[in-house]
């Protein structure tokens, strides 16, 4: 069956540090994959979008990496600040489901001072 | 500026009644949905419309019949509501149908079925 599977544990993290997330995806071939963020009561932001022939995309802080042949993507949250606390959220689109953008459970992530 | 508005935000109602929930987005995008997101934090697409015309509609119960009167609105209606509907319902736009530029998302409308 196809999964999309993230971290259910809160990822705790001190500020200054480098948070560190993970997607892994089973029976998917993704075009692209795409990261957001969700706030309590919110709905997800778009954050960044890494294409299958992409190994590393970087927005200020953010860095993301694609192993297609892991089969996984990693979320990298650099110099990590208290504002930076959230659920985040991978989503991939199969390229045999244009559209359907399929998303993960989330990892939360809680920066302290 | 809201990009993506939705209402109401809360939606507290008995088995049996008829509810809808109404989305509007300003970007100009082509793409509308509706995902649904149940207490284990996952998002599901149930609907997707691009100019009107309906182009995804997965495995979702006949009772929720989604209407698009323009490209900027997409409406969900929620027929005989039961207690496993009881979720939040995020609508979202994306620029084209492919969604390769990212999804712009609603804040929510969080259905309570009592």
């Amino acid at each position: 069956s196809q999964k999309i599977e993230q971290n259910s544990e809160a990822l705790n993290i001190q500020e200054g540090k480098t948070a560190t997330l993970t997607c892994n995806y089973t029976n998917y071939s993704p075009a692209y994959l795409q990261w957001y963020r969700q706030d309590p009561g919110r709905g997800p932001v778009f954050l960044l979008l890494i294409r299958e022939n992409e190994k590393e995309k970087r927005k200020e802080r953010l860095k993301v990496t694609f192993d297609t042949t892991l089969k996984q993507s990693l979320f990298h949250i650099t110099a990590s600040q208290p504002a930076d606390s959230a659920t985040y959220l991978c989503a991939l689109v199969p390229t045999d489901s244009w559209g359907k953008l399929q998303f993960g459970a989330g990892t939360q992530v809680v920066v302290t001072p | 500026d809201t990009a993506v508005s939705q209402t109401p935000k809360y939606l507290v109602t008995q088995m049996g009644n008829d509810k809808s929930i109404k989305c509007e987005q300003n970007l100009g995008h082509d793409t509308m949905y509706w995902y649904k997101q149940d207490s284990k934090k996952f998002l599901k697409i149930m609907f997707s419309y691009n100019n009107k015309e309906l182009i995804i509609n997965e495995t979702v119960p006949n009772r929720f019949s989604p209407k698009s009167p323009d490209k900027a609105h997409l409406n969900l209606h929620i027929n005989s509501l039961e207690l496993g509907d009881s979720a939040v319902y995020f609508c979202a736009s994306s620029q084209e149908g492919t969604g390769v530029y990212g999804y712009t998302f609603g804040s929510g409308t969080r259905l309570t079925v009592v």
